[in-house]
């Protein structure tokens, strides 16, 4: 069984940084892209990054291009998304979810139960 | 921001159907596949149809879903109480700057 825990969130200040980290287990972790996505609170869903199963290819939402870096280290099954320049419209919950192929693509096959990052001073 | 426009909310009565659009453009639904997820209250999110029309295993028939052009449709059928969440449409956008979009979502309420 597929699982995925997401990890890092927690109140920051405006312009600070946070490291969100997810733990994969269940599957070929180096088999498959991941991504990011978030959900600010009672709002709908928001694609941030993704990542392919090699790394080589990385794309990111307009709104976080330049602010966030995601990353995932295959030996580890875990996956990263590095944030700065922290603004309060990024306070959601982020989701890391699974791919159904080994480049991004149209579909998140698995997601883990979400963290909850806060920028406000 | 949302890409895709789907309707905020449907409802309708214990065994009934609903329908939900999901509208794009040639960029990411006219040439890609759909998925659709389904968001139940206090959780995260589940995918529900992959590949415009396919179901993970565990889904009922009762969920369906096509494409035609640049919309995309889920049907629900034999509606239960259980049903009632909020539902996404998602795909991925080829154009200038491409990625991965998703529907504005449609809340199911169940009369």
């Amino acid at each position: 069984e597929v699982h995925l825990v997401e990890s890092g969130g927690g109140l920051v200040q405006p312009g600070r940084s946070l490291r969100l980290s997810c733990a994969a287990s269940g599957f070929s972790f180096e088999d498959f892209a991941m991504h990011w996505v978030r959900q600010p609170p009672g709002k709908g869903l928001q694609w941030v990054a993704g990542i392919s199963w090699t790394s080589r290819v990385v794309v990111y939402a307009e709104s976080v291009k330049g602010r966030f870096t995601i990353s995932r280290d295959n030996a580890e099954k875990s996956l990263y998304l590095e944030m700065s320049s922290l603004r309060p419209e990024d306070t959601a919950f982020y989701y890391c979810a699974k791919d159904i192929e080994g480049d991004p693509s149209s579909c998140l096959y698995d997601w883990g139960q979400g963290t909850l990052v806060t920028v406000s001073s | 921001q949302s890409v895709l426009t789907q309707p905020p909310s449907v409802s309708a009565a214990p065994g009934q159907q609903v329908t939900i659009s999901c509208s794009g453009t040639s960029s990411n639904i006219g040439e890609n596949y759909v998925s659709w997820y389904r968001q139940l209250p206090g959780t995260a999110p589940k995918l529900l149809i992959y590949d415009t029309y396919k179901r993970p295993s565990g889904i009922p028939d009762r969920f369906s879903a096509s494409k035609s052009g640049t919309s995309a449709t889920l049907v629900i059928t034999g509606l239960q109480t259980g049903d009632e969440a909020d539902f996404y449409c998602g795909t991925w956008d080829s154009g200038l700057r491409p990625g991965k979009v998703f529907g504005t979502g449609t809340k199911v309420t169940v009369l």
